[in-house]
């Protein structure tokens, strides 16, 4: 199947600084991710929709100029988590569809992220 | 968006038990999606339900889709060790997944 690596796999930092995590479809191209987080032991919730060359949508709730969003290019999707706190602590994991049709979406490794 | 709620949220399975885990939503779904989480690691997905009173197997797992396409239900025969983990239902809108709550799944020899 197809796969979706992300980097780092985790992360800490300090308060106050930004962080940046990277999403990858290794071998297909996806005009859309998605980026998910998920806090321990709860489901997966959806923070927003990036897509190549336009601006990504945020699930409501989800602050826009905290968590940007970078869809450069066909394979490559990036969240920066900007002056991070430790209530951002958690899993951030991204997903894609095989632009070729596929229903299937597949999930990146996940990045745990810890801020101190 | 499509919500969906799951029970029951925790599940402790003596091995080779049958068990199932139920997706229910208020609102008529146009599609079901499981997936399974295993500790740790990221979902992988197992399949997905479209048709009214859709009947799937892989295996020993068993995956249906209500007549009223408001519920959907995961049935796994004979629960084995390899079964562990957070199994998710979700509804996809135009590739948007709203996520069940999950249903944690502890295997006990």
């Amino acid at each position: 199947g197809a796969v979706v690596s992300q980097h780092p796999s985790w992360v800490i930092c300090k308060s106050g600084t930004s962080v940046k995590i990277e999403c990858r479809s290794l071998d297909f191209q996806a005009t859309t991710m998605f980026w998910y987080r998920q806090f321990p032991k709860q489901s997966l919730m959806l923070m927003a929709t990036s897509n190549e060359g336009s601006k990504a949508t945020y699930e409501q709730g989800v602050e826009k100029d905290k968590f940007l969003i970078n869809h450069a290019s066909l394979t490559l999707s990036t969240l920066t988590v900007t002056s991070a706190h430790p209530e951002d602590s958690s899993f951030y994991i991204c997903s894609a569809r095989d632009g070729g049709g596929g229903i299937e979406q597949y999930f990146g490794p996940g990045t745990r992220l810890t801020v101190t | 968006g499509q919500q969906v709620m799951q029970i029951p949220q925790y599940q402790h399975v003596q091995e080779g038990e049958d068990f199932t885990t139920y997706c229910n939503s208020s609102t008529t779904l146009s599609n079901i999606q499981w997936y399974k989480q295993r500790p740790g690691g990221h979902p992988v997905f197992l399949i997905q339900l479209v048709k009214s009173g859709e009947v799937k197997k892989q295996k020993r797992l068993t995956f249906q889709f209500g007549e009223a396409k408001k519920n959907s239900s995961l049935h796994i025969t004979a629960t084995q060790t390899t079964d562990v983990g957070t199994y998710f239902c979700s509804s996809d809108s135009w590739g948007k997944l709203q996520f069940g709550a999950g249903t944690q799944v502890v295997v006990t020899p």
